[in-house]
């Protein structure tokens, strides 16, 4: 089925541990986007994709990597966990922001603790 | 600055009308958005607005006016269901297409 999906939903890991977060969409849409969600915050922007290869940082991306191989996946790594990293990861993909049809849809989102 | 400012909590009956504003602050705009998000579950896209006026789908309509930079969301016709928090969001003109967020309107819809 066409859509976005995030895997795994819940995680927890220890401090200091790697962890990757998957994010795969079947639409072709060229932007992706990584978000994190805390209460008091809102949604924050950690990193985004204009294409395959491209990416670029958000509002917080320290401690974390992206990579973009191919148009349809998006992971998120985060080298040496810490809890501050303690979130809901929202991935969300989209069509060019540019364009007056634009929308932009949400994965499920991935729920990780750090212990 | 950006900035996005929306009313953190608002109640309603069932089967009335509730307007949920947003003002916001950015050094470019190109489009605001609406999302609704239940607890516990993503984010799910309502509108986007580029043109100033009126976009109405069905129960819910959104309104942009870019030289006030204001937005609301209009919702009829309550339903329970509709208990959920509202999300609004700009986007920023340029390279980076980045969304500017909102902290999120918390509707409680009352029998």
């Amino acid at each position: 089925d066409a859509g976005i999906t995030q895997s795994p939903r819940y995680k927890i890991t220890e401090t200091g541990r790697q962890v990757t977060l998957m994010c795969h969409q079947t639409w072709s849409h060229s932007y992706m986007f990584w978000y994190r969600q805390d209460l008091g915050h809102g949604l924050r922007l950690i990193y985004y994709s204009a294409a395959a290869d491209i990416t670029d940082k958000g509002e917080v991306p320290d401690g974390y990597v992206v990579s973009r191989s191919k148009t349809e996946n998006f992971p998120l790594t985060l080298e040496s966990a810490t809890r501050s990293q303690t979130s809901v990861y929202f991935c969300a993909s989209g069509t060019d922001p540019g364009q007056r049809s634009y929308e932009q849809y949400f994965g499920p989102g991935t729920r990780l603790t750090v212990t | 600055g950006q900035n996005i400012d929306q009313p953190t909590e608002m109640t309603a009956t069932e089967g009335a009308i509730v307007q949920i504003n947003c003002t916001y602050q950015t050094s470019g705009f190109n489009g605001l958005f609406w999302y609704q998000q239940h607890a516990g579950e993503a984010p799910t896209f309502l509108s986007y607005n580029v043109l100033d006026g009126l976009e109405e789908k069905g129960r819910f309509s959104s309104f942009l006016s870019r030289s006030k930079g204001y937005s609301y969301l209009l919702l009829k016709e309550l339903q329970m269901k509709d208990s959920a928090s509202y999300l609004c969001a700009a986007l920023n003109a340029g390279n980076n297409r980045k969304l500017i967020w909102g902290l999120g309107t918390s509707l409680a819809v009352n029998p």
